[in-house]
């Protein structure tokens, strides 16, 4: 069964940092690819990071850009977001996703989701 | 490419049937899906390449259209479908989605 459980969210600082984690189980990340979606409170999903079955590619959105990272270890089975720089705005639930095989995009598995709130 | 989703919410008493619509700004041939999402969880896949159900959604959801007009039909609405609803544009980065449709009774 596949399963994605977020971890490392809270409350931070805006200029501050945090690490998230995505634990995957029921899949091999080197076969699929994870992609990173926040959504702001009332809005839409917003996809920011994703990265590759293959480790190679990484992709971001403009609005994180330099600021977040993607990345993984597939012998731990978890993808990480490190997020630097935060502001007010990237105060969001964020949510890590699995890709439909081929289809990078089309995230057919969801995790629960993490609140991360930005505030003084 | 922006989505964009009509309307923003759509009231419809339960038994009946109701038609979201959502809009690419360019052609997205068939690289569409739909999601569903209820307060406190994650959106949950329905439809992807347009028109194709996903594993163990309800016949009641069909989806429709491509190129830059779509289409997401619940035919006979149920009360564990009230729920907010998003298209997706997955076929390019950074797969974006429209602001949503809220489906209330």
């Amino acid at each position: 069964e596949v399963q994605l459980l977020e971890s490392g969210g809270g409350l931070e600082q805006p200029g501050g940092s945090l690490r998230l984690s995505c634990a995957a189980t029921g899949f091999t990340l080197s076969n699929f690819a994870v992609t990173w979606v926040r959504q702001a409170p009332g809005k839409g999903p917003e996809c920011i990071a994703t990265i590759g079955g293959s480790g190679g590619v990484t992709l971001y959105a403009d609005s994180v850009k330099g600021r977040f990272t993607i990345s993984r270890d597939v012998s731990k089975r978890t993808v990480f977001l490190q997020i630097n720089a935060l502001r007010a705005e990237d105060t969001a639930v964020y949510y890590c996703a699995k890709g439909q095989g081929s289809l990078y995009f089309l995230l057919d598995f969801w995790g629960q989701g993490v609140l991360v709130t930005v505030s003084s | 490419i922006v989505m964009t989703q009509s309307p923003a919410t759509l009231s419809v008493s339960p038994g009946e049937r109701a038609t979201l619509s959502c809009r690419a700004s360019h052609s997205i041939y068939d690289n569409l899906a739909w999601y569903q999402q209820k307060p406190g969880q994650a959106p949950r896949l329905l439809i992807y390449g347009a028109s194709t159900r996903a594993t163990g959604i309800p016949t009641r959801f069909s989806g429709s259209g491509s190129g830059t007009d779509f289409a997401l039909t619940i035919s006979s609405l149920q009360s564990e479908d009230f729920a907010v609803y998003y298209c997706q544009n997955y076929g390019d980065w950074p797969a974006a989605f429209g602001q949503g449709t809220k489906v209330e009774i």
